[in-house]
């Protein structure tokens, strides 16, 4: 079975750009989180979303956003780029989203704001 | 105080010793508790999850879990210079979400 896959692996982009994260869990796994990874702050969760519905979320500005489609892929937006949010972001999968379950992670989009 | 602390760390281990990663959590609700280990410019790799307490064993490696000290452990036996790396240790409080400590890198010396 094909693992956790994101798209693209590697962003440049200016301050105040959008952009536009992608992510497609194992197939059959319904829910998918989000977290930003940073050498300061370490691993931080952004938001979960569940059977198309953004189930849980972190401490991050509005201008982070989600979505999540009907084949459970799932895409995570920034807009208006701070120079702070230059990190790893990475999105996790689960089977069914119920605790206790493994998340399975993918591997990653590395964003570099300019 | 941090949801999810981890010894500090760098911790280091001679090749073929056990090392011992810690992690405290804080909310008691929570469920289930993951060790993850990341290489340097990679995506976290699961390594071990517990959702009881007492031990749980795979091979080198022995998660421990103690709810009522709201504590869990990592133990690696017989330590390989390939298991040189951060851990991390991770608790789910709730569907879908998880909390990360911020770490422990591991150096083993051959």
């Amino acid at each position: 079975k094909a693992g956790v896959t994101q798209t693209p692996r590697y962003l440049i982009k200016t301050r105040g750009q959008q952009v536009t994260l992608s992510c497609s869990p194992i197939s059959g796994h319904r829910s998918v989180s989000w977290y930003q990874q940073t050498p300061g702050q370490g691993l931080q969760f952004l938001f979960e979303y569940f059977s198309e519905t953004q189930r849980n979320k972190g401490n991050f500005p509005g201008r982070f956003s989600g979505r999540q489609f009907s084949n459970s892929r799932s895409e995570m937006n920034v807009s208006t780029l701070e120079l702070g949010d230059s990190a790893l972001y990475l999105c996790a999968s689960s089977l069914a989203g119920t605790a206790p379950e493994t998340q399975y992670f993918g591997p990653g989009t590395r964003l570099l704001v300019l | 105080q941090k949801e999810v602390e981890q010894n500090s760390g760098p911790l280091s281990v001679p090749e073929g010793a056990i090392a011992s990663l810690n992690c405290t959590y804080s909310d008691r609700g929570s469920q289930s508790f993951f060790w993850y280990r990341q290489y340097s410019g990679k995506s976290p790799e699961l390594i071990m999850s517990i959702y009881s307490n007492g031990d749980k064993e795979d091979g080198r490696f022995t998660a421990q879990l103690n709810k009522a000290s709201q504590y869990v452990s990592l133990l690696i036996r017989d330590s390989q210079p390939s298991d040189s790396a951060t851990y991390l240790c991770a608790v789910n409080i709730r569907a879908g979400k998880s909390t990360f400590g911020d770490g422990t890198t591991l150096t083993v010396k051959p």
